[in-house]
């Protein structure tokens, strides 16, 4: 399966600490993106990094993209409680509009 | 820029009826939009690609004549889940792409669907 396979499932960390949460995958892709989704809402874009690509950052957010291990991960840096949602990474693996098969995803809860 | 919005957000229907969903590009064209559905705590699984103009490519074991696509312009795509079944209730997703630049999808609020 082209499926990405997120860990830890569900992270519960103090604010103001850093977390990180995982991503695997089975074959070549075109690129990784990692989105955000609060509890009952639609998914907001974190983060794209290209195939080659090794590490991106945007604000917070930190993202590496290990191709020869086939994994990604996001770190989230000085978590706030408002990072409390959910996590799920998503891959491409063709031209523009190619379809992204997402994760399973990690619940991510910052305590205050 | 790059909004996207779902009508309606919530909707409650009874067995046997229809409900459409509307998913809307409000600053962009998107000649491909993409419909998902996700059940609580779990993922979200791609049901079809909507392409304006032309016929909607479903997923495997996603039934054509059950969920409705019509891509009527580059702004707009319907997804109508017909006599719909207490399983069908679910989080509808759609997402739009620019088809330009990296492969970001553009993702609506959701629409709550339930079945009873």
């Amino acid at each position: 399966s082209q499926q990405g396979e997120e860990d830890p499932q569900a992270l519960s960390i103090q604010e103001g600490e850093n977390a990180t949460m995982n991503c695997s995958y089975k074959t070549s892709i075109n690129n990784l993106q990692w989105y955000r989704q609060n509890s009952g809402r639609g998914l907001v874009h974190l983060i794209l990094i290209r195939s080659n690509e090794r590490e991106k950052h945007s604000g917070r957010l930190r993202v590496t993209l290990d191709t020869s291990k086939k994994s990604s991960s996001l770190l989230i840096t000085a978590s706030r409680a408002a990072d409390t949602a959910s996590y799920f990474c998503a891959l491409t693996q063709g031209g523009a509009n190619s379809k992204l098969t997402f994760g399973k995803g990690i619940t991510l809860s910052v305590r205050p | 820029g790059a909004v996207v919005s779902q009508h309606p957000s919530r909707v409650i229907c009874k067995s046997g009826t229809s409900v459409k969903i509307e998913c809307r590009s409000l600053d962009f064209q998107a000649t491909t939009m993409f419909w998902y559905r996700q059940f609580p705590k779990q993922s979200l699984m791609l049901m079809a690609t909507s392409n304006e103009g032309s016929k909607a490519t479903y997923e495997q074991g996603v039934e054509k004549d059950k969920f409705l696509i019509n891509h009527a312009s580059l702004t707009l795509s319907t997804l109508t889940v017909t006599s719909a079944h207490p399983e069908d209730s679910s989080f509808y997703i759609c997402s739009a792409n620019p088809g330009t630049g990296p492969h970001e999808q553009y993702f609506g609020p959701g629409t709550r669907l339930t079945v009873t």
